[in-house]
């Protein structure tokens, strides 16, 4: 089962910045928290990941609260391309299998 | 990151045949790889984990002498659906995982089934 737990849906208009939440209220201290998205009809991508620090990449950025029980991925420009089921996971780095959740789907409206 | 590839990207097929879905590593060694499938809107569900030259595991609910797995090699793991039905229509995802980049899991674009 998923450790995670995640709004079913969201909208974000166009040129907005999109915060997708995620709880993760049982993760381990070896427990790294990833994000992925889906786009329909596509194998999920990699968006971003971290242990406890804050990270940014040029895709995104994820804020891990100082407790590590939740997160939220930001995508600071949203586009159209940008919708998407974005997947919140838990897992330890390279030892376990990814375990997907339900998600949350994020439309981008113009 | 990393690239991989599945062909064919998509397939339709008759009730009682098998269909062969290949997943290759483009830049770097799968050392295990991960299938998993989906069913229309729903998530990713694991199917079975496959080491290199070992035998797959496959998980619950999956039957092994039906969604046979080889990976034979670094670069190449195959899934054979065999005797489909209808009801094996769905989306299959490989995930190799770099064992060279931290163990990092990657996806491949994805193969949809179709079977009348």
């Amino acid at each position: 089962d998923a450790k995670t737990t995640q709004p079913p849906s969201m909208d974000c208009a166009e040129g907005r910045a999109a915060n997708l939440p995620c709880n993760h209220s049982t993760i381990s201290g070896n427990e790294y928290v990833y994000w992925y998205r889906q786009i329909h009809s596509q194998g999920p991508q990699y968006i971003i990941h971290g242990l406890k620090n804050n990270e940014t990449n040029e895709m995104a950025s994820l804020i891990i609260t100082e407790d590590r029980k939740s997160s939220t991925l930001i995508l600071p420009h949203a586009t159209l391309r940008d919708t998407a089921v974005y997947y919140c996971i838990v897992s330890t780095s390279g030892n376990t299998p990814l375990v997907f959740g339900k998600g949350t789907r994020l439309s981008v409206i113009a | 990151g990393a690239v991989v590839s599945q062909h064919p990207s998509r397939v339709i097929c008759k009730s009682g045949t098998s269909v062969k879905i290949e997943c290759r590593s483009l830049d770097f060694q799968a050392t295990t790889m991960f299938w998993y499938r989906q069913f229309p809107k729903q998530s990713l569900m694991l199917m079975a984990t496959s080491n290199e030259g070992s035998k797959a595991t496959y998980e619950q609910g999956v039957e092994k002498d039906k969604f046979l797995i080889n990976h034979a090699s670094l670069t190449l793991s195959t899934l054979t659906v065999t005797s489909a039905h209808p009801e094996d229509s769905s989306f299959y995802i490989c995930s190799p995982r770099d064992s060279g980049r931290k163990n990092e899991q990657f996806f491949g674009p994805g193969t949809r089934l179709t079977v009348l």
